[in-house]
């Protein structure tokens, strides 16, 4: 049991690139989420999937994409990357509607140059 | 923005109790308080929560005031381990939203 994990776990682009960051968890969760944490910062909510099939913005959507590919996957792509969007990526996981545990990934460590 | 206020950093000796204070003044009657914690660069790890009454598990234990306007996470026994970075949350029942202030620093010194 893997939990949740995540690829790459660094990656450096130049602006205007694109990438697609990949989540993925073997616990059967329904909901799964997308944060990102800049530098001496709370982590703050980018899209959210409370089932398969459906996705939802959080606090900081803007520049970013998701797909909710599966039960299991859960991936953000950033279209053209800025240099605001250097950040630390962590995906998450909960079992079902109640966030009473959410389960995280080890981080995607992204700088846009 | 985050609904809870705590201290910016603390340090607690080792050994001894660290107790991480956390203001929730607006918190509603059905919002739960959650406390996660980050290890250095980490994904953050789930501590505990609770609604009205005390809470304790094999981590920590959560005292919550009468008023519901504030809690205290409590490490019994501090270790070098625990020196992270712990958040307080609210979470709206059903919300599945969690948003994380900047948390408390705490430093566990040997």
């Amino acid at each position: 049991n893997a939990g949740v994990t995540q690829t790459p776990k660094f990656q450096v682009l130049k602006t205007g690139q694109s990438m697609t960051l990949q989540c993925a968890q073997d616990m059967n969760h329904n909901s799964m989420y997308w944060y990102r944490q800049d530098p001496g910062m709370g982590l703050r909510l980018i899209y959210y999937s409370a089932s398969e099939g459906t996705t939802d913005k959080g606090e900081v959507p803007n520049g970013y994409n998701v797909s909710r590919l599966n039960k299991r996957e859960f991936s953000l792509r950033l279209e053209s990357a800025a240099p605001s969007q250097t950040s630390v990526y962590f995906c998450a996981s909960i079992p079902g509607g109640r966030t009473d545990t959410q389960y995280f990934g080890p981080g995607t460590r992204l700088t846009v140059l | 923005d985050a609904k809870t206020t705590q201290p910016t950093s603390m340090d607690c000796a080792e050994g001894r109790a660290a107790n991480l204070p956390c203001n929730h003044s607006t918190i509603s009657g059905n919002e739960y308080v959650y406390w996660y914690r980050q290890i250095h660069s980490q994904g953050p790890q789930y501590i505990i929560h609770g609604l009205k009454n005390n809470e304790t598990n094999e981590m920590a234990s959560l005292i919550i005031t009468e008023d519901r306007k504030s809690s205290t996470l409590i490490l019994p026994h501090a270790t070098l381990r625990d020196t992270a970075v712990y958040y307080c949350i609210e979470d709206n029942f059903g919300n599945e939203k969690l948003t994380f202030g900047t948390g408390t620093r705490l430093t566990i010194i040997p």
